[in-house]
């Protein structure tokens, strides 16, 4: 039973350009959250999906990024023109909400702006 | 104002030695998770509390939830160098829906 996968575990980007980070939840789970967790700081929460729906989205910035998880296929965390300041690791967790939400984390992703 | 306070935020000791991290907060949460995270790794669940006072064992750690669900304690009997890493405490809280508040980590080391 493979765990939370994202890909990739790591990227670079310039200045501008576009980040696409992915998340493919346990198997069975239907409820995925991103994390950020910058550099000296904690994990802050980002965004909780279901297939299809964004359920809160609180923690997200207002501009640049978004996200979704489609019907078929994995969730998507998309950063737009990035900046410097959002070098970080993003975290993908997912859950089976029915057993206390017990969330289980991926490997995560390091994004590196240049 | 950090909702979740972790402390110590460094802790270097000897193996053989036992420690705890504490966890608080001012708020009720209706479920705290523990986490364990390696340089490079995402976070690894090592427990979850639930009930007010619940202490839950995972062989020399021992996991307390506070009677009031406010805060946590982890405890560990005869560390060894393989305990070393980043432990996180986070809280669930009924009016914040799904999402886990992270405290900030204890950072610790054992030296063999």
């Amino acid at each position: 039973n493979a765990g939370v996968m994202q890909n990739p575990r790591h990227l670079v980007r310039r200045r501008g350009q576009e980040a696409r980070l992915r998340c493919s939840p346990m198997k069975g789970h239907s409820h995925v959250y991103w994390y950020r967790q910058l550099p000296e700081e904690g994990l802050k929460f980002m965004v909780y999906l279901q297939k299809e729906n964004i359920i809160d989205e609180s923690g997200m910035p207002k501009e640049r990024f978004s996200a979704e998880f489609p019907k078929e296929g994995p969730s998507i965390l998309r950063i737009q023109q990035v900046v410097r300041g959002d070098s970080a690791a993003y975290f993908c967790a997912s859950s089976v909400q029915k057993i206390q939400n017990i969330q289980y984390f991926g490997a995560g992703t390091r994004l590196s702006v240049l | 104002t950090q909702l979740l306070e972790q402390s110590p935020q460094f802790l270097s000791i000897q193996e053989g030695e036992n420690l705890t991290v504490y966890c608080n907060s001012s708020s009720v949460f209706s479920s705290l998770q523990w986490y364990r995270q390696e340089p490079g790794e995402g976070p690894v669940l090592l427990v979850t509390v639930v009930t007010g006072g619940e202490v839950k064992k995972l062989k020399r750690l021992t996991f307390q939830f506070g009677d009031a669900r406010k805060d946590s304690s982890l405890h560990i009997t005869a560390a060894q160098p393989g305990d070393t890493g980043l432990y996180l405490c986070a809280g669930l809280k009924e009016t914040s829906g799904s999402r886990l508040t992270f405290g900030e980590g204890t950072q610790l080391t054992v030296n063999p």
